[in-house]
């Protein structure tokens, strides 16, 4: 069963706009969420990830997102994107670790 | 050193050839993993080192045949793979088990004529 939706296949958004893409997970099979980017013909890299603590969690490239247990939402935001943000990205859920789920990714176009 | 290396980068064979795909780390990472990429799609995984033992094999075919040398080294090995095999294979490693993220190569494209 899908522990991971992730709502948008195809975002596109004028550069230096904010961003939000939206991720949702299932309660019963999600404890560790991630995010991941992927750049053409590269692998995937770690944006974030959330454990436990605090609901806004903080990562690389200025982007955030925030664990939300009521709506079983964990969305990634970017107050301003830049064209090198073009890329796809993976909302990730693992209950062990030992196996992620990922989303079937969303496809980011900034648009100059 | 933070990063997961995999060779060769591209690799285009044929449906009788022997290939292998290396994947290194030395991360001192005791879980290492293999997942598969069709574009436009998330990866898949398929196998699943911890500890330099198979502990995942998400019923892959034989064709594909995983080996753990040591901790920072994992191998794939192929044979008579199948056209529809063709994707961007992904190694993978991480602290078992795994909460706190995996680290990713860049991947072989793989093609299979």
């Amino acid at each position: 069963a899908q522990s991971v939706t992730q709502l948008d296949s195809q975002v596109p958004v004028f550069e230096e706009a904010p961003v939000e893409l939206r991720c949702n997970y299932s309660s019963s099979v999600s404890v560790y969420l991630f995010w991941y980017v992927q750049y053409p013909n590269q692998g995937l890299q770690l944006l974030l990830k959330y454990l436990s603590g605090s609901t806004l969690v903080k990562g690389i490239n200025g982007f955030e997102a925030e664990f939300n247990k009521s709506q079983t939402s964990f969305h990634l935001r970017k107050p301003s994107v830049h064209i090198s943000d073009t890329a796809e990205y993976f909302c990730a859920g693992s209950l062990t670790g030992n196996q992620f789920y990922f989303g079937t990714g969303t496809s980011l176009t900034v648009i100059p | 050193d933070t990063e997961v290396t995999q060779t060769p980068k591209h690799l285009v064979m044929g449906m009788t050839n022997k290939k292998s795909l290396k994947c290194e780390q030395h991360m001192g990472h005791r879980a290492m993993y293999w997942y598969k990429q069709k574009a436009k799609k998330p990866p898949e995984l398929m196998f699943v080192y911890s500890y330099e033992k198979l502990s995942i094999n998400e019923s892959v075919p034989s064709r594909f045949s995983p080996e753990c040398p040591n901790s920072s080294l994992l191998n794939l090995h192929l044979h008579a793979l199948q056209p529809e095999d063709s994707a961007l294979y992904l190694c993978a490693s991480s602290q078992p088990p795994g909460s706190q993220g995996y680290t990713f190569g860049s991947g072989t494209r793989l093609t299979v004529v």
